[in-house]
């Protein structure tokens, strides 16, 4: 399966300050998502990464808030904005090659907010 | 009615003795369904998927689908103590591949 790199793996932000965190892609995908992880939970989706378009955000999830870029089929961007203690989870990225195949993750970014 | 819905657990089993892990899902067009471990601190690693009712086995692993009752189950056999982490089922949603995750289930395997 696809290595998928995702950085940072961690960081302690102040809040209302942004972070932004990669994930890097060794091939082309069709499918690219963002997950959240509050600690002690499961996973939800926080929105698809389309590429060359806007991404397409779950309920309770906006793009001011999370804002996400998919510039080419292996690199998409996710933002966290004006963090605050609430947004303190781990973000995952995963990748599939399409509709009914199985999502590979990527490491994960576990965020701290101070 | 959650979408996926899984015991939390902790299940314990004994080492080398078989651990028995349950999902039921809502959405009667899913088509594929997966099932993730996840240890501690770290991101989910896929381990089966199984797409047709009946069985699909994979070295320790088996997966178990019914769609007529919606619930996909996992046996993992000789369960190791590397074994101990939470399972995750995920299913997609019937329009897309958007996954809907359970809550998990904690295993834990006692040497």
């Amino acid at each position: 399966s696809a290595v998928i790199s995702q950085k940072p793996s961690r960081d302690i932000c102040q809040r209302g300050t942004s972070l932004t965190i990669q994930c890097q892609v060794d091939s082309q995908v069709t499918m690219m998502f963002w997950y959240r992880q509050q600690p002690g939970q499961s996973l939800t989706l926080i929105a698809t990464a389309n590429q060359g378009s806007e991404a397409t955000y779950e309920s309770g999830f906006v793009i001011d808030k999370f804002p996400i870029s998919r510039p080419n089929l292996t690199f998409s961007t996710l933002t966290v904005s004006n963090m605050s203690p609430e947004d303190s989870s781990i973000y995952l990225c995963s990748v599939s090659t399409g509709v009914g195949q199985p999502q590979h993750f990527g490491d994960g970014t576990r965020l701290s907010i101070l | 009615q959650k979408e996926v819905e899984q015991n939390s657990g902790p299940l314990s089993v004994p080492e080398g003795a078989i651990a028995s892990l349950n999902c039921t899902y809502s959405d009667r067009g899913s088509q594929s369904f997966f099932w993730y471990r996840q240890y501690s601190g770290k991101s989910p690693e896929l381990i089966m998927f199984i797409y047709s009712n009946g069985d699909k086995e994979d070295g320790r692993f088996t997966a178990q689908l019914n769609k007529a009752s919606q619930y996909v189950s996992l046996l993992i056999r000789d369960s190791q103590p590397s074994d101990s982490a939470t399972y995750l089922c995920a299913v997609p949603k019937a329009a897309g591949n958007k996954l809907t995750f359970g809550g998990g289930t904690r295993v834990l395997v006692k040497p």
